[in-house]
């Protein structure tokens, strides 16, 4: 079983709906969570962080984290063709606080 | 201070040539990683320099890969005799000291194509 598992894509949604990223992770003892967006060509960049259970909003983002289930997943409300990217989540290894464990993306398309 | 900057952003190199690759960090970050990434994959972890030390390198990482850090500024990356195999974004990140979390901040990559 892959360490940090997502949902390959692509995920189409239409402008302006809610988008949903689900990540799975499988070392129960993990305690913060990250998603970074990444656009064709281009590097990651940090879109949120999230240790505590339950939710987490910045703007039109928000991270649900659920340590007893494993999953973390991020929603965009109001879905913009700007937010076409593939979306990446991260968790930092339990043996050491700066490795960071990748899952694969999900890449998510708007439809205008 | 515009980010973290990598040199060269595309190396197109024949097989069994040494290469290297440069990156700058943020400059008031001590924290510097080195990650390889494959069309469809996530970023697979290399190596992460604490200033100067080198804390930790990938088991994944052959011996062809070198890294260092001397003044604890910038950062190369050498792979040596390149395999078809090495063809991938080269991505360096960057983290402060004691930050509240673990955001790293990435360059924009170098390109390597091993024919």
């Amino acid at each position: 079983q892959k360490e940090v598992e997502q949902n390959s894509g692509p995920l189409s949604v239409p402008e302006g709906a809610i988008a949903s990223l689900n990540c799975t992770y499988s070392d129960r003892g993990s305690q913060s969570f990250f998603w970074y967006r990444q656009y064709s060509g281009k590097s990651p960049e940090l879109i949120m962080f999230i240790y505590s259970n339950g939710d987490k909003e910045d703007g039109r983002f928000t991270a649900q984290l659920n340590k007893a289930s494993q999953y973390v997943s991020l929603l965009i409300r109001d879905s913009q063709p700007s937010d076409s990217a593939t979306y990446l989540c991260a968790v930092p290894l339990l043996i050491s606080n700066y490795q960071l464990i990748w899952g694969a993306g999900t890449k998510l398309i708007i439809k205008p | 201070d515009t980010g973290v900057s990598q040199d060269p952003r595309h190396k197109i190199t024949k097989r069994g040539q040494n290469v290297t690759f440069r990156c700058d960090p943020i400059s008031e970050h001590n924290r510097l990683y080195w990650y390889r990434q494959t069309l469809g994959q996530g970023p697979e972890f290399l190596t992460y320099f604490q200033n100067e030390a080198q804390l930790e390198k990938s088991r994944l990482l052959s011996d062809r890969f070198s890294a260092e850090r001397p003044k604890g500024s910038f950062s190369t990356l050498e792979i040596q005799r390149t395999e078809q195999g090495d063809s991938a974004m080269y991505l360096c990140a960057s983290s402060p000291w004691g930050g509240s979390n673990n955001e790293q901040f990435f360059g924009p990559g170098t390109r390597l194509t091993v024919l």
